[in-house]
C-alpha cells in the first residue's frame, strides 16, 4: 500500500538557517504530494503541493519539488524564521490507479521544527 | 471565514462509554474524510464520504465505530464501548476533490 517516510526529527535550527526536510514515498501510479504544517495549538494546514512529476510546489518561502524518479518531495527553505517552529508532515493522495484509494490522504510520520532566535 | 468546525473540541469518558463527535465542513465540499491521530504520529485515514455515502473504510475502523453523513452536509462519528486506546485526536477534514481542508480536531481522552 501507499507510504510516506520522513527524516527523523527533531530538527533545531537557528533563525536564518538553511531547512531541509525529507520526504520519500511509495505508492501505485502518480499520486499528488503535499506538505501540511500544524503549529502549536492549531489544526493542519495546506503549506504546498505538487500534482505531478517535477512539479515544484511553493509557499510562504518554503518549496518542494516531486521528484519521480527518486520517488522524493523534500521540503526547503532558505532562511528560517521562529515563527516557522512548528510540526511538518508530508503526504500522499492516490491517484486512483491499480484500484488504489482516491483522495484519502496517507501522511508520514510528521517531524517538528524548532527554529531559536 | 466558515472552515471545517468540530464539536466538541475536548472529550473525557471512562472506559466503556459511547461518544459522538459531529464535523461540519465548508459548506459546498462533498467530500468529507475522518482521521485519527496519535501522539507523534501523522494523521491516519478512518473513512470517507462522498454526498451521504461512505466509499471508503480503513481497517483501523474496528465495529465499535461508526459514521454517518445523513444528507450530505454535517458527520457524525460515535464510538462504542469505548477502550483506552481509542484516546486520540480525531481529526474531520473536507474538499471539493483536490484539496483537504482539516478542522481542529477532537480530543477525546479514555480514563
Amino acid at each position: 500500500g501507499d507510504s510516506v517516510t520522513q527524516m527523523e526529527g527533531p530538527v533545531t535550527l537557528s533563525e536564518e538557517a538553511f531547512l531541509t526536510i525529507n520526504c520519500t514515498y511509495t505508492a501505485t501510479g502518480y499520486p499528488s504530494l503535499f506538505w501540511y504544517v500544524q503549529y502549536p495549538g492549531e489544526g493542519l494546514q495546506l503549506l504546498l503541493k505538487a500534482t505531478k512529476a517535477d512539479d515544484k510546489g511553493s509557499n510562504k518561502g518554503f518549496e518542494a519539488t516531486y521528484r519521480k524518479e527518486t520517488t522524493s518531495f523534500h521540503l526547503e527553505k532558505g532562511s528560517v524564521q521562529v515563527s516557522d517552529s512548528a510540526v511538518y508532515f508530508c503526504a500522499l493522495s492516490g491517484s486512483g490507479a491499480g484500484g488504489t484509494s482516491y483522495g484519502k490522504l496517507t501522511f508520514g510520520q510528521g517531524t517538528i521544527l524548532t527554529v531559536h532566535p | 471565514d466558515t472552515g471545517v468546525s468540530q464539536d466538541p473540541r475536548h472529550k473525557i469518558t471512562k472506559r466503556g462509554q459511547n461518544v459522538t463527535f459531529r464535523c461540519d465542513p465548508i459548506s459546498e465540499h462533498n467530500r468529507l474524510y475522518w482521521y485519527r491521530q496519535t501522539l507523534g504520529q501523522g494523521p491516519e485515514f478512518l473513512t470517507y464520504f462522498q454526498n451521504e455515502a461512505q466509499l471508503e473504510k480503513s481497517r483501523l475502523l474496528s465495529d465499535r465505530f461508526s459514521a454517518e453523513r445523513p444528507k450530505g452536509s454535517f458527520s457524525t462519528l460515535e464510538i462504542q464501548r469505548t477502550e483506552q486506546g481509542d484516546s486520540a485526536m480525531y481529526l474531520c477534514a473536507s474538499s471539493l476533490g483536490g484539496v483537504q481542508y482539516f478542522g481542529p480536531g477532537t480530543r477525546l481522552l479514555v480514563l
